[in-house]
């Protein structure tokens, strides 16, 4: 069954304190891996969209990375202002929809 | 700016009224879509369409239709409410090509009581 997980749930930080977020996957025929920032009322805003493993892609104090089975979100001295849910999402599998993880909830203590 | 329109952030509704939650968007894209987010569930699909007057079944249609006569309007229709149906409703659109590069609405939060 094609399937995304994210961990942790939840994660809290200080700020300044890096740490990475989680996105496994079994999905087959892999079309692409897309990550989001939700804010809380709102709705996800796109981040970053990867297509093969080795790929990386910046933004700020965001970096995301792909592997066959993961991907990986680094916060590198994150700030409160980053607190939000980040959620991943896979495009692939039988149907080729997306499908989306249940998604980190992130907070940045200052 | 880039914008994805809902008509409602929050309604509450009683079971068996028809609702109506109402999508424009601005960018000139070919597919919209609808998804309902609840918590521990995530964004499940409901609905979508790639063109005016095309529609196709998500992963959870059911209790649920929708209408886009015009392209930048993609309509989701509650026929007959129901207490299940409380939830975040979340319209997106994106580019042909874009499928999962997706400009989200603000949400629209309904509750049925």
């Amino acid at each position: 069954e094609d399937q995304v997980t994210q961990s942790p749930e939840a994660l809290r930080l200080q700020e300044g304190e890096s740490s990475s977020l989680n996105c496994s996957y079994t999905v087959s025929g892999l079309r692409g891996l897309f990550w989001y920032r939700q804010d809380p009322g709102k709705g996800p805003e796109f981040l970053f969209t990867l297509y093969s493993a080795g790929e990386e892609k910046e933004k700020e104090r965001l970096k995301a990375t792909l592997t066959k089975k993961e991907s990986f979100l680094h916060i590198t001295a994150p700030k409160p202002e980053d607190s939000a849910t980040y959620l991943c999402a896979v495009e692939g599998g039988a149907t080729n929809k997306l499908i989306f993880g249940t998604g980190t909830l992130l907070a940045v203590q200052p | 700016d880039v914008k994805v329109t809902q008509s409602s952030r929050y309604l509450v509704k009683r079971t068996g009224e028809k609702v109506f939650l109402e999508c424009v968007q601005d960018m000139d894209h070919e597919n919209m879509f609808w998804y309902r987010q609840d918590p521990g569930l995530g964004l499940r699909l409901i609905y979508f369409s790639y063109d005016v007057k095309m529609k196709e079944k998500g992963d959870i249609p059911e209790g649920y239709s929708v209408s886009r006569e015009k392209k930048e309007r993609f309509s989701l229709i509650l026929e007959s409410a129901s207490t299940n149906q409380t939830s975040m409703y979340l319209c997106a659109s994106s580019p042909t090509g874009g499928a999962g590069e997706l400009f989200f609405g603000e949400g629209s939060r309904l509750t049925v009581l």
